[in-house]
């Protein structure tokens, strides 16, 4: 078990649906994380937030929509998605995106785009 | 730009072996290193983090050292077991307009009984 709960495990969906990602923490965090893995390859960060404000966007499609409605969630909205955004999405936390302690991560969301 | 190495990238050893997994990166600007341990199909267990002024970190039977002026990382597992079967990930910690982990493409460790 994780302290860093992701929802849902596996998500199959169409290329026109919109969906959403979440992702809770109950630590105390001020920083969390979106990362997208592809099969074989290592986590590729898409955003951080710190203090419930965007701080790193890495120049992702718009289809991916990121809310932070408060210190605990992370949301990921996703919309008009394409086959190869098929992947594996991680959420992580820590203390804050300056601290010196370690990034704690979900098991991840399974997504495939039919 | 940090990249990030690891090498190699698939290790096969038999239960009981003492086993370094080796990391470099390019720049030495860093704020600390995570190692992490990944299984199929799940997400990443954070296993030692060593600050960028700390030479060594110990946690049972894994050290991890950081020689961070040769952009250089390591880890060491003792007596190693059939569960520690899995990828091993390094990520050094750089800050520019926000905190971010760059990873390494991993070493694939497999641990034979």
């Amino acid at each position: 078990d994780t302290e860093v709960t992701q929802t849902p495990k596996h998500l199959v969906m169409g290329m026109t649906n919109k969906k959403s990602l979440k992702c809770e923490q109950h630590m105390g965090h001020r920083a969390m994380y979106w990362y997208k893995q592809k099969a074989k390859k290592p986590p590729e960060l898409m955003f951080v937030y710190s203090y419930e404000k965007l701080s790193i966007n890495e120049s992702v499609p718009s289809r991916f929509s990121p809310e932070c409605p408060n210190s605990s969630l992370l949301n990921l909205h996703l919309h008009a998605l394409q086959p190869e955004d098929s992947a594996l999405y991680l959420c992580a936390s820590s203390q804050s995106d300056s601290s010196n302690q370690p990034q704690h991560f979900g098991d991840g969301t399974r997504l495939s785009i039919l | 730009k940090q990249e990030v190495t690891q090498i190699p990238a698939a290790l096969s050893v038999p239960e009981g072996e003492n086993l370094v997994l080796n990391c470099s990166f390019t720049d030495s600007a860093i704020y600390n290193l995570q190692w992490f341990r990944q299984d199929p199909g799940k997400g990443l267990t954070s296993l030692l983090l060593i600050q960028s002024s700390q030479r060594e970190q110990t946690s049972g039977r894994l050290n991890a050292s950081l020689d961070k002026s040769s952009g250089r990382s390591t880890l060491y597992i003792a007596a190693s077991q059939p569960g520690d079967s899995a990828t091993y990930l390094c990520a050094p910690f750089i800050y520019n307009q926000g905190g971010k982990l760059i990873f390494g493409q991993g070493t694939e460790l497999s641990v034979k009984p």
